[in-house]
């Protein structure tokens, strides 16, 4: 099945920085990968989310990149607010037919300091 | 517009026990998958639901089942709770054609404690 590998673990920036998170996949046939951000004690919430016929995706302060070959793909966000310290989930899915289970990453406990 | 909504927000149950938990799916979504949040962890895959069938399956045993009724909403039920099954419950729905849109949408979760 698939497995998807997430790093760094925790990652803490300064305040207007850029934070970059990676994830690798093992399951070629993933066509869909989004990332959510999870407060404390609440939901995952949908952030951004690529398809694997796009190489780039950006929306305001947040992008995504893919790179099948590699099969990584990577969160940049940009000019970090303290309200972007969160836990972020990658995950990858084989979306075919009426099947897409999502198989999610460890997660990166992101801290934006002042 | 409602989002997806789940009850009950907290549960306590004891060693044994048997558990009901409650998902209705947002508006215009037909499909419901269920997902174990453990503390500190990413969400794990428990099974998904499209047409009142189960159409996948993660790595959970047969104390986990479910049920979808035909307006959408859904049921997880878990048997002879261990310690183990302690977690936050997730349920997440979507549309159950992925051509159109893949994107699955969360509930806020039941936390569920086995004393």
């Amino acid at each position: 099945g698939e497995n998807v590998e997430q790093h760094p673990s925790t990652l803490s920036v300064q305040e207007g920085d850029s934070a970059v998170i990676k994830c690798t996949y093992s399951d070629s046939a993933s066509n869909y990968f989004p990332w959510y951000k999870q407060e404390l004690g609440k939901r995952p919430q949908l952030i951004i989310d690529i398809r694997s016929n796009v190489g780039e995706k950006k929306d305001q302060r947040i992008a995504v990149t893919l790179n099948k070959t590699a099969k990584h793909f990577s969160l940049h966000i940009t000019e970090t607010q303290p309200e972007d310290s969160a836990v972020y989930f990658c995950a990858a899915v084989v979306a075919t037919g009426t099947a897409s289970k999502l198989t999610f990453g460890t997660g990166t406990r992101l801290q934006v300091t002042l | 517009d409602a989002g997806v909504t789940q009850s009950p927000t907290h549960l306590i149950k004891t060693r044994g026990q048997q558990v009901t938990l409650r998902c209705s799916p947002k508006s215009g979504h037909d499909t419901v998958s269920w997902y174990q949040q453990a503390l500190g962890q990413g969400p794990q895959f428990i099974f998904q639901y499209y047409e009142e069938e189960e159409r996948q399956r993660g790595n959970f045993p047969d104390r986990f089942s479910g049920h979808q009724f035909p307006n959408y909403s859904s049921e997880l039920n878990v048997n002879a709770l261990l310690l183990g099954d302690s977690a936050l419950y997730l349920c997440a729905s979507s549309y159950g054609w992925v051509g159109p849109s893949y994107e699955q949408y969360f509930g806020p979760g039941t936390r569920l404690t086995v004393t």
